[in-house]
């Protein structure tokens, strides 16, 4: 079963501008992943934050965690045609969050 | 291979059909997980392998559901007697180590599965 849910279900955006994309949970969490879909690539493993993290970096992505919150957030700075995707967080391998948010980037 | 394959890419089945699917991970993977993902929806966990031990199926929908890997390597998801609802995208995925909450998996591209 999913245990929590990803908003905005949709986002609409022009190159160059920045997404953000939130995840909540119920459960507490060890670790909290950040997954990204699309028809060219399939599910790509993007970050992972750690429970003791609050806020972790890879390149344009910039995931926070807020464990009092049972939220996390994805951040993706300027964004690009290429990040057409959905994105979906999931906590551990048996649970994948929600439906995802769905992410189109304008060129 | 460089990656997770899966086999077939597309399989359209008549319901009541029995039907197999293919995972072959990356090669030396340990670990190896099937997911469920239906239309619109994210993956959900079916079933997870360590090496050739299936130590957790409890995201099987039922006993029609059967997923071996008997040589720790290629895995084979069987569906008997297939339902109208048995219709999603199957994803194998693959991980080189034992830390199955941490280590990143690698995912085949799917079999979309349509039971007419």
């Amino acid at each position: 079963s999913q245990q929590g849910e990803e908003d905005p279900q949709a986002l609409s955006i022009q190159e160059g501008e920045n997404a953000t994309m939130n995840c909540s949970y119920k459960t507490s969490i060890n670790n909290l992943q950040w997954y990204r879909q699309n028809s060219g690539r399939g599910l790509v493993h993007l970050i992972l934050i750690r429970s003791n993290e609050r806020e972790k970096h890879s390149g344009r992505l910039r995931v926070t965690l807020d464990t009092s919150k049972k939220s996390s957030s994805l951040l993706i700075t300027a964004s690009r045609a290429a990040d057409t995707a959905s994105y979906f967080c999931a906590r551990g391998f048996k649970t994948i969050f929600g439906a995802g948010t769905r992410l189109f980037v304008k060129a | 291979g460089a990656g997770v394959s899966q086999s077939p890419r597309y399989k359209v089945a008549k319901r009541g059909q029995d039907v197999a699917l293919r995972c072959d991970p990356i090669s030396g993977h340990v670990s190896l997980f099937w997911y469920q993902q239906a239309l619109g929806q994210g993956p959900e966990f079916l079933t997870y392998f360590q090496n050739e031990a299936q130590l957790d199926k409890s995201g099987l929908p039922s006993d029609r559901f059967f997923a071996e890997r008997p040589e720790g390597s290629v895995s084979t998801l069987k569906i008997q007697r297939t339902q109208q609802e048995d219709s999603a995208v199957y994803l194998c995925a693959s991980t080189s180590g034992l830390a199955i909450d941490t280590d990143t998996q690698y995912f085949g591209p799917g079999t979309r599965l349509t039971v007419l």
